[in-house]
């Protein structure tokens, strides 16, 4: 089965600090996905990569940047975090086309 | 508005019952869908997808689309205490090109042994 890696697992902030949440798949998958999830609204897509060097937005950007250094990894950054970014943040790969998405463990972050 | 909305937000069935749950979309340019069920601490995994209109079964699970009301149904047969999970509707665009997926805000299902 695909393996998608997510580090850390859990992680507290300080608000204004910057975190960075790194994401690891070994299914040689082009696509990458962020998400994060909060109970009431599912899983909302923060940023996306076609493939090495190439980030997108995706629904709810703001106050996040991405990293697709490679094809196997892809990182989210909170340059200044908020409280409001407290949540679950999933990573996920998937080929092109209509395909099933992979996802890893989540990582659990909360910014004091 | 969510463009994916699921229904009911919790179920709770015996074990050995029927579990039923639905999802709409309000977006038309949605034509690929998909099911993924999430246990408690894990990460969402995907159950089936379906893309034709009709039935799709795997299993005790079916999952049921009608492109043309834009409503797709996951139906569990012979409900285990094991499927006590969120289960979550996941959506895609057909156009070319466009990779982002919709997810709905999910139906947690608690089977009752």
């Amino acid at each position: 089965e695909a393996a998608v890696t997510q580090s850390p697992r859990n992680k507290v902030a300080v608000t204004g600090g910057k975190v960075t949440l790194s994401c690891n798949q070994t299914n040689n998958h082009n696509n990458m996905y962020w998400y994060r999830q909060d109970t009431g609204h599912g899983l909302r897509l923060i940023h996306y990569s076609y493939g090495a060097g190439s980030t997108e937005k995706g629904d709810i950007p703001d106050g996040y940047k991405a990293s697709r250094p490679s094809q196997e990894n892809f990182s989210l950054i909170l340059e200044l975090a908020t409280p409001s970014q407290t949540s679950v943040y999933f990573c996920a790969s998937g080929e092109r086309g209509p395909d099933t998405q992979y996802f890893g463990p989540g990582t659990r972050l909360l910014v004091l | 508005q969510q463009k994916v909305q699921q229904s009911p937000e919790s179920l709770s069935v015996p074990e050995g019952g029927m579990a039923s749950l639905n999802c709409t979309s309000s977006d038309r340019n949605f034509q690929y869908f998909w099911w993924y069920r999430q246990h408690s601490g894990e990460g969402p995994k995907a159950l089936m997808s379906i893309f034709s209109d009709g039935d799709k079964k795997e299993g005790r699970f079916t999952a049921h689309l009608n492109k043309a009301s834009l409503h797709v149904s996951l139906h569990i047969r012979d409900s285990q205490p094991s499927d006590s999970a969120l289960y979550f509707c996941a959506a895609r665009g057909v156009n070319t090109g466009n990779y982002k997926y919709v997810f709905g805000a999910g139906t947690r299902l608690k089977v009752i042994a």
